[in-house]
């Protein structure tokens, strides 16, 4: 496609859900990255992958969060037992390399009722 | 630890005014440099890049600048028009370690006719 794509677009979940939010980057992008935006804030690193490796996850707040890649394309982040704090919009990018120029997607708003 | 600042949180102004936001960042050892523009509930849109080597770029009314010694960004935005509008956000990746992007919480730009 044109750009990163990202579904569901908005997703209710009630707490203690189980989430699978995808992300699908611009062709032959390398570099992969997940942020977490909370109202008002800048977005906040989660994890990078760079081809099917995730190279980075130090951003993850929890062990609820796992986040995959396994052909290198699209990806998957999953919040396992969401909690409250878990509400904020998840944003996708993509770099044709590392370092490289962000392109980012329309993001996912979760929120945990 | 990499933190960005940006300067006014939020500005109003009337069309036709030419207008400076303000980036600082507390390491100088940036790779490159980035703008986006965020409108509510959508994704970041990239605006401009510039790398570490470079002292400015410029696309259309806009134009970049950037002073690593002095951990300093401007976004200079001519003619501001209503369809300006939108939250503008300033990111830098760290020459030291992979292509994650460190944000800062954006400045709030409202033009009104």
């Amino acid at each position: 496609g044109a750009g990163v794509s990202q579904s569901p677009r908005y997703k209710v979940a009630k707490r203690g859900q189980d989430v699978a939010l995808r992300c699908d980057p611009i062709s032959g992008h390398v570099s992969l990255f997940w942020y977490q935006q909370a109202l008002g804030q800048g977005p906040e690193f989660l994890t990078y992958f760079q081809n099917e490796a995730q190279l980075d996850k130090s951003g993850l707040p929890s062990d609820r969060f796992f986040a995959e890649r396994p052909e290198g394309s699209v990806s998957t982040l999953k919040i396992q037992r969401t909690q409250q704090e878990d509400s904020a919009v998840y944003l996708c990018a993509s770099s044709p390399r590392d370092r490289g120029e962000s392109f980012f997607g329309q993001g996912t708003r979760l929120t945990v009722v | 630890k990499q933190e960005v600042t940006q300067i006014p949180a939020a500005l109003s102004v009337p069309e036709g005014e030419n207008l400076v936001l303000n980036c600082s960042f507390t390491d100088s050892a940036i790779y490159n440099l980035q703008w986006f523009r965020q409108d509510p509930g959508k994704g970041l849109t990239s605006l401009l890049l510039i790398q570490s080597s470079q002292r400015e770029q410029t696309s259309g009314r806009l134009n970049a600048s950037l002073d690593k010694s002095s951990g300093r960004s401007t976004l200079y935005i001519a003619a501001s028009q209503p369809g300006d509008s939108a939250t503008y956000l300033c990111a830098v990746i760290r020459g030291s370690t992979l292509g994650r992007l460190y944000f800062g919480r954006g400045t709030q730009l409202t033009v009104w006719p």
